[in-house]
């Protein structure tokens, strides 16, 4: 199984709403990832965990908070969102921290807020 | 720091035609280099990686990539395009030591005319 699996496919929420992104992996990989990606851009980094542990926070507002509840699962909880934070998320995984570790990505969750 | 440039936004190919996507790096340290994919409504699929060894790198869907160390280059060709080719690709590099995440270029919209 090289399959990083991320739930909801789409999500439309409201700016006062607060809901979840889901990332599962089953690959043993001990490094997890959060990716925001907007149109016609690269990916760019927001969170990395490490064996469990927050390893990077890139500056991300604290509206969106993420959680490692264990090995095979990231969450990234979403709270209080702008229409600018509508993009695409995507969540990788990696058997390591990156080097020379690949990084498998799920195909990601399309986010609007309105 | 690690920078990307991926020098074309935009590249149009007529099927069967070669191509190549040009990607240029900048780091301080020694490091991966990497080109994913990404068709549309997807996450990335890695393509190929140049870690060490032969700096001629093959990869999956008949991509392959050059290692130029002097160029500060990792350039993607392919000698025959198909029309599932269309799409994003893009670009990254990671440390050797100490690496946390991928660095994206920009990305080159990869489009087949028939």
């Amino acid at each position: 199984d090289t399959e990083v699996t991320q739930t909801p496919k789409h999500l439309v929420m409201g700016m006062t709403n607060k809901k979840s992104l889901k990332c599962e992996q089953h690959m043993g990989h001990r490094a997890m990832y959060w990716y925001k990606q907007k149109a016609k851009k690269p990916p760019e980094l927001m969170f990395v965990y490490s064996y469990e542990k927050l390893s990077i926070n890139e500056s991300v507002p604290s509206r969106f908070s993420p959680e490692c509840p264990n090995s095979s699962l990231l969450n990234l909880h979403l709270h209080a969102l702008q229409p600018e934070d509508s993009a695409l998320y995507l969540c990788a995984s990696s058997q390591g921290l990156l080097g020379n570790t690949e990084a498998f990505f799920g195909q990601g969750t399309r986010l609007t807020v309105v | 720091a690690q920078s990307v440039t991926q020098l074309d936004s935009q590249v149009p190919v007529f099927e069967e035609a070669p191509v190549e996507l040009r990607c240029n790096y900048s780091s301080s340290v020694s490091v991966y280099l990497f080109w994913y994919v990404q068709y549309p409504n997807q996450g990335l699929q890695l393509l190929l990686k140049y870690l060490s060894g032969s700096t001629l790198v093959k990869g999956i869907n008949g991509f392959e990539a050059e290692f130029n160390k002097s160029q500060t280059s990792f350039h993607l060709r392919k000698p025959s395009v198909h029309i599932s080719d269309t799409a994003e690709y893009f670009c990254a590099v990671s440390r050797i030591q100490g690496a946390q995440k991928l660095v994206f270029g920009q990305g080159t919209r990869l489009t087949i005319n028939p």
